[in-house]
């Protein structure tokens, strides 16, 4: 299947920084990419859609101040979490829908990031 | 967007089929039924997807019946490392992106 790349795996910061997640689609185009959110013995939870070329789409609830998106190309899409404090500490999952293809239609996941504030 | 409802969890043992049944009752006209496996601290992992009757991969087979109102995602002699998360979901794939994930199946398979 496709493979979807996410950057960094675990990442650790002090409150008041801010961190960049990066997510790639290595051997296809996705014009839209997804952001999910998922806390321990949870199920995901769909935080925006990022469309290339073009704002990203955000789910009732989360702030897009706070949560920046920027989908530059059409391989790469980045969250970027502002400001972080330890409440934003979760796991970071992209996702990337194949358009064209025997995997049409079908959303591929990155690995995930951990991200833990201090 | 469809509702869906499937077993919070459930238990087997190494060999035997385990099937997983997912109820989706008010399911649109293009929505395709897809389903993930989540391992701890992993992203989900496409296992299969369908629209209808039945469609069988090298990992699993999903049985749809002719009303499509459920679906059953079926593991051949699933062994430990099948122990996972197993996600349903339902969507038009072709006018909505989004993937929205319910509480999944949580299988645990022992020796």
């Amino acid at each position: 299947g496709a493979v979807v790349s996410q950057h960094p795996s675990w990442v650790i910061c002090k409150s008041g920084t801010s961190v960049k997640i990066e997510c790639r689609s290595l051997d296809f185009q996705a014009t839209t990419m997804f952001w999910y959110r998922q806390f321990p013995k949870q199920s995901l939870m769909l935080m925006a859609t990022s469309n290339e070329g073009s704002k990203a789409t955000y789910e009732q609830g989360v702030e897009k101040d706070k949560f920046l998106i920027n989908h530059a190309s059409l391989t790469l899409s980045t969250l970027t979490v502002t400001s972080a404090h330890p409440e934003d500490s979760s796991f970071y999952i992209c996702s990337a829908r194949v358009v064209e293809g025997l995997a049409k239609n079908i959303q591929y996941f990155g690995a995930g990031t951990r991200l833990s504030v201090l | 967007l469809a509702k869906i409802t499937q077993p919070i969890s459930m238990d087997s043992y190494e060999g035997q089929e385990v099937n997983i049944t997912c109820s989706h009752n008010n399911i649109a006209t293009n929505d395709y039924i897809t389903w993930y496996q989540q391992f701890p601290s992993q992203g989900p992992r496409f296992i299969i997807q369908g629209y209808k009757t039945k469609v069988t991969n090298e990992v699993a087979s999903l049985f749809i019946p002719a009303d499509r109102k459920s679906s059953t995602l079926s593991l051949p002699r699933v062994s430990l490392s099948d122990t996972a998360v197993y996600y349903c979901l339902v969507g038009d794939t072709d006018n909505t992106d989004k993937l929205i994930f319910g509480t999944g199946t949580r299988l645990q398979v022992f020796p």
